[in-house]
């Protein structure tokens, strides 16, 4: 999975709390992302990093933040957590914003109950 | 506004048979077209892109793509199936100078080769 690794891989939560799911790369892509799979909808953008301390909304970015401190590290979080927002959370990383291939990280089953 | 569809949920094909899993696009501009494939409980993996070039585009696994401009489409192929060629398959669009760069995603086609 070109050096992304996600953690956890699995968690179950409860409605109202924050989570916060973290993505690691060891390749030093300046482009980093968060998508959410959802059956019948593909994957959709929620928030993206084109560097340290630079970050901007997707499309599907509402209950969601996200920071990254360092080059290698993407957090994303769950203010307060809802059914709706249990998906399988991608991160991907991209070394330009162009032409350049998405890598995917192996991916956050997360459950909100 | 970019978008990709692909108008198959499921494909089914005997082992040996050949394949295709269609992908069409709707981009303004020139298409940056990808293919993944993903795996159950797996990442998606990259398996070929289209940029710029030649309309038939070569990937991992025996897999090739023929992007066909006048039909906007970007339909997957394989000469022989596998069985371990079963798998969820996405056709993606990169949206050049928007929200990073990001991958505009069908809906995803179940491809099911049978022995």
């Amino acid at each position: 999975d070109a050096g992304i690794t996600q953690s956890p891989r699995h968690k179950v939560t409860e409605t109202g709390t924050p989570v916060t799911l973290r993505c690691h790369q060891t390749e030093n892509h300046r482009y980093m992302y968060w998508y959410r799979q959802d059956p019948g909808h593909g994957l959709r953008l929620i928030h993206y990093s084109y560097g340290v301390k630079d970050t901007d909304k997707g499309e599907v970015s509402d209950g969601y933040s996200v920071s990254r401190s360092k080059t290698e590290d993407f957090l994303l979080t769950l203010e307060s957590a809802t059914s709706s927002q249990t998906s399988v959370y991608f991160c991907a990383i991209s070394a330009v914003a162009s032409t350049d291939t998405q890598y995917f990280g192996p991916g956050t089953r997360l459950t909100v109950l | 506004a970019q978008s990709v569809a692909q108008p198959e949920d499921q494909v089914n094909v005997a082992e040996g048979n050949p394949l295709t899993v269609k992908c069409t696009y709707s981009v303004s501009g020139n298409p940056y077209l990808f293919w993944y494939v993903q795996y159950p409980n797996r990442g998606l993996q990259f398996l070929l892109k289209y940029i710029t070039g030649d309309n038939l585009v070569k990937g991992s696994y025996g897999f090739e793509a023929e992007f066909n401009k006048s039909q906007t489409s970007f339909h997957l192929k394989k000469p022989s199936a596998l069985v371990s060629d079963s798998a969820l398959y996405f056709c993606a669009v990169r949206d050049i100078g928007n929200q990073g760069g990001k991958l505009i995603f069908g809906q995803g086609t179940e491809l099911s080769v049978k022995p």
